[in-house]
């Protein structure tokens, strides 16, 4: 079976940096995605790593590493509008996707 | 927009009733998954379909079922409800196993209420 652990909340000013930490238990693992989902809306996709090492996209970077089951996504520069949850999701065999319980960001003035 | 299209937006239904959630996935998308999202809760996986098989199963109880149709929209089938079936319900898509491509698009859910 799969399993994951996030940390349920984090809060942050505007402008800080913040890191959500993924770490996980499963089988037949392909790589690790980051979603983001505000309130009342779909989930989005963030960013994916298959490999270990560090991803980035703008302000948004996700790093795994393979060898210790963990990952996470760093969030720089924060702005008001990052404040959402952020799911950690392993894939796995077929393109299975399984989500971690998310991460519930909260960015103040 | 994500391409995939839920229907209903909202359900509202009584108890001991069944009620058909229906998905079309992205042009070109042969995977659909189908999660549950209760309130303030994370997105708990249900099941997933392959071009018409069904791929994976998670803690789906039996009271639920789906089916992924030829022309590859897929209905999700919840019968015999209970108050704690409330929950918004999500369908995504993905393009086929093996690609590069990893991204998964969600629908805008479906909220169904029980009462």
């Amino acid at each position: 079976g799969q399993s994951l652990e996030q940390p349920s909340e984090v809060t942050a000013v505007e402008g800080a940096i913040v890191q959500i930490n993924c770490t996980y238990q499963t089988s037949g693992f392909y790589g690790l995605s980051w979603y983001q989902q505000h309130d009342g809306g779909a989930p989005t996709f963030l960013s994916y790593n298959a490999l270990d090492g560090l991803e980035e996209t703008g302000r948004f970077s996700s790093f795994l590493s393979r060898s210790d089951s963990y990952g996470y996504l760093l969030l720089q520069e924060l702005q008001m509008k990052d404040s959402a949850s952020y799911f950690c999701a392993v894939r796995g065999g077929y393109n299975k996707l399984i989500f971690g319980a998310g991460t519930r960001l909260a960015v103040h003035p | 927009d994500s391409g995939v299209t839920q229907t209903p937006k909202h359900l509202i239904t009584a108890t001991g009733q069944r009620v058909t959630l229906r998905c079309s996935p992205r042009s070109g998308d042969l995977s659909v998954y189908w999660y549950q999202q209760s309130l303030d809760q994370g997105l708990q996986f249900l099941i997933q379909y392959y071009n018409g098989e069904e791929r994976a199963k998670g803690n789906i109880l039996e009271r639920f079922s789906a089916q992924q149709f030829p022309d590859l929209h897929s209905e999700l089938n919840l019968s015999s409800l209970e108050l704690g079936d409330s929950a918004l319900y999500f369908c995504a898509s993905s393009v086929s196993p093996g690609t590069e491509n990893t991204e998964a698009f969600f629908g805008q859910g479906t909220r169904l209420t029980v009462v």
